[in-house]
């Protein structure tokens, strides 16, 4: 079974420009979770998916970033436009439901310059 | 003050050693307890998942949780090389929001 496919996998970008990330979660997993972690730190939630609704986005900084689970399958994350500060990998990762296991894909590296 | 306190490390051990990975909470409401394991440049995996108090066991690792001192730890008995990773301990809130720890980088030199 194929896990939590992210694409890409490294980002290179000037400051200003926009960026998108995608992902495909487990087939059959209802709930999409977007992470950001910075260098040395933990994952910190952006965004929660149920099937196409998104329920937690308190963390997801709107004027700037923007997120979708269209069909409530796979998932973009948008940026635009890009800081300096936005450096960092974004983690999809995806569970049955909100109270199981979480599975995460590998990751999007992004850098602006 | 975080509500999940981690030493980030590096912690670096001889191989065959006994590692003490652990981790502080200050959030009554966390009720499941997680370490998952990143490989550099992967994203994290699920290693060990506990609800309560007490000891789990699982091949070479064991996931300790004491609630009442809010403190949960991860042993590594005989480590290899292939452990060296991040670990990093997750808790569950009461609103089923996973809150993660900074993370405790480990190398296992032969």
């Amino acid at each position: 079974e194929a896990g939590v496919v992210q694409s890409p996998r490294y980002k290179i970008i000037e400051k200003k420009q926009p960026v998108a990330f995608w992902c495909n979660p487990i087939s059959g997993h209802n709930t999409l979770y977007w992470y950001l972690q910075n260098l040395g730190q933990g994952p910190e939630l952006l965004i929660r998916y149920e099937n196409e609704e998104a329920v937690d986005d308190s963390q997801l900084p709107k004027d700037r970033f923007s997120a979708e689970r269209l069909k409530g399958v796979d998932s973009t994350l948008k940026i635009q436009p890009a800081e300096l500060g936005d450096s960092a990998v974004y983690l999809c990762a995806s569970s049955f439901s909100q109270a199981d296991i979480q599975y995460f894909g590998a990751g999007t590296r992004l850098s602006v310059l | 003050q975080k509500e999940v306190e981690q030493d980030p490390g590096p912690l670096s051990v001889p191989e065959g050693a006994i590692v003490s990975l652990n981790c502080t909470y200050s959030n009554s409401a966390f009720q499941y307890f997680m370490w998952y394991r990143q490989y550099s440049r992967k994203g994290p995996e699920l290693l060990m998942y506990t609800y309560s108090s007490g000891n789990k066991e699982d091949g070479r690792f064991t996931a300790q949780v004491d609630k009442s001192s809010k403190y949960i730890s991860l042993f590594i008995r005989d480590s290899q090389p292939s452990d060296s990773a991040t670990y990093l301990c997750a808790m569950r809130d009461n609103t089923d929001k996973l809150i993660f720890g900074t993370g405790t980088r480990l190398q296992v030199f032969p």
